[in-house]
């Protein structure tokens, strides 16, 4: 069956550093993978996704992930961190032989540090 | 334009009590999602609606989970004699098609609590 882990529960950064979330899946297939931003008490809001070609994918509010197949990842980076980023971040794995759900993973809050 | 819109923000319940959750998906998108996240399990996937017809509901917990569509729009999710294990965050998706590439647009969800 298809997994997502994101081994880190909890990260904090400080304001201004850089930033990777780690994201591994376990899949037969070849997967669609997103990476999903929920602030408190709001929706999950898409930052990028992958589906093919180019491995480094370019997303919103600066954010990218690579896509590293060998690897089984899909890291989530931002070189500066801004306060306005700290949240719950989610990577999640889609795949056609499974339907149309997403399997998410555990999810990664960020706290940041002024 | 207008995302994807859920109803109640809130909800409580007496344990036994049945509700319904409502979902306005955006306007032309043909699939429909809904998920649930709790604390112990995270966001789980619970059913799929392609038009009105659910050709995913593997992620129903038990039959007291049902859903509908109509008109290929509005979802409602209805939980009939609610126990404590069930208090979560409903949460609906919908998207454009019905295919894994698509992306997933989400609502705010619906905080379920029952007492």
């Amino acid at each position: 069956a298809q997994s997502v882990t994101q081994p880190d529960i909890h990260i904090t950064v400080s304001e201004g550093a850089s930033l990777e979330l780690r994201c591994n899946y376990s899949y037969g297939a070849t997967p669609y993978l997103f990476w999903y931003v929920q602030s408190p008490g709001q929706g999950l809001q898409l930052l990028l996704k992958y589906f093919s070609g180019d491995t480094l994918v370019q997303g919103i509010k600066g954010f990218e992930a690579e896509f590293k197949r060998s690897q089984s990842s899909f890291n989530l980076r931002k070189p500066s961190v801004h306060w306005s980023d700290a949240a719950e971040y989610f990577c999640a794995v889609g795949a056609k032989e499974y339907g149309n759900k997403l399997v998410f993973g555990a999810g990664t809050i960020l706290r940041v540090k002024s | 334009g207008a995302g994807v819109s859920q109803s109640p923000s809130n909800k409580v319940t007496e344990k036994g009590k049945d509700v319904e959750l409502r979902c306005d998906p955006i306007s032309g998108h043909t699939a429909l999602y809904w998920y649930r996240q709790s604390l112990g399990q995270g966001l789980e996937f619970l059913i799929y609606f392609q038009g009105n017809s659910a050709p995913d509901k593997s992620g129903l917990p038990s039959d007291r989970f049902s859903a509908e569509r109509t008109g290929g729009s509005v979802s409602t999710l209805t939980i009939q004699r609610t126990q404590q294990e069930d208090s979560a965050v409903y949460l609906c998706a919908s998207s454009l098609e019905g295919t894994s590439g698509n992306e997933q647009f989400f609502g705010p969800g619906t905080r379920l609590t029952v007492l």
